[in-house]
């Protein structure tokens, strides 16, 4: 079955700097990664994912690239703010899979 | 439309004891799913089900149960409960390859 490893587990940066989080994926038919945001005592939510016919997917100033080939999927925020500080997960799906497969989370805490 | 929604919001049990937690969504999704999260920890999959009348084990199935008689509601039992099982829940939904919506997640303390 599909493995979805994520690194790093903690991340802290200033605000205004850019955060990097990184996850690698088993299943090379694998072809949905969403990410989602989890803020302290709160559900997680989406926001932002990215299909396996795209490279790059951008929101304002979040940004999700795809590296098929490599089997791997990164999350780019820039100019961070205080209210980005949560946990992130990624996932990984295929279409056959009726499962999303989620990494273990990035604590990011963005200090002022 | 509402969503995901979750019954009981928090919740404490005495070991032993047994209880139900109640998930409905109203978005006419196929797939629905039950999430237990540890402080500090990770989602992990206790139970799914991909339509009324079919249900699956996920990573963490022991000492929970599951039934899906409607396409709506997917009810989590818990039968003998545990200090381990002191967690929080969560549920969600989704329909084929699209986004997975979570509900707001039950807090359950076991003492």
């Amino acid at each position: 079955g599909e493995n979805v490893e994520q690194h790093p587990s903690t991340l802290s940066v200033q605000e205004g700097d850019s955060a990097v989080i990184k996850c690698t994926y088993s299943d090379s038919a694998s072809n949905y990664f969403p990410w989602y945001k989890q803020e302290l005592g709160k559900r997680p939510q989406l926001i932002i994912d990215i299909r396996s016919n795209v490279g790059e997917k951008k929101d304002q100033r979040i940004a999700v690239t795809l590296n098929k080939t490599a089997k791997h999927f990164s999350l780019h925020i820039t100019e961070t703010q205080p209210e980005d500080s949560a946990v992130y997960f990624c996932a990984a799906s295929n279409t056959g899979f009726q499962k999303l497969v989620f990494g273990t989370g990035t604590r990011l805490l963005v200090s002022p | 439309n509402a969503g995901v929604t979750q019954t009981p919001k928090f919740r404490i049990l005495k070991i032993g004891q047994s209880m139900t937690l109640q998930c409905t969504q109203d978005m006419n999704h196929n797939y629905m799913y039950w999430y237990r999260q540890d402080p500090g920890m990770g989602l992990k999959l206790i139970y799914y089900s991909v339509g009324a009348g079919i249900t699956d084990k996920g990573e963490v199935p022991n000492g929970y149960n599951v039934s899906r008689s409607t396409t709506e509601d997917f009810p989590l039992r818990l039968e003998l409960a545990a200090p381990s099982q002191t967690s929080v829940y969560f549920c969600a939904s989704r329909q084929g390859p699209d986004t997975q919506y979570f509900g707001p997640g039950t807090r359950l303390t076991v003492l």
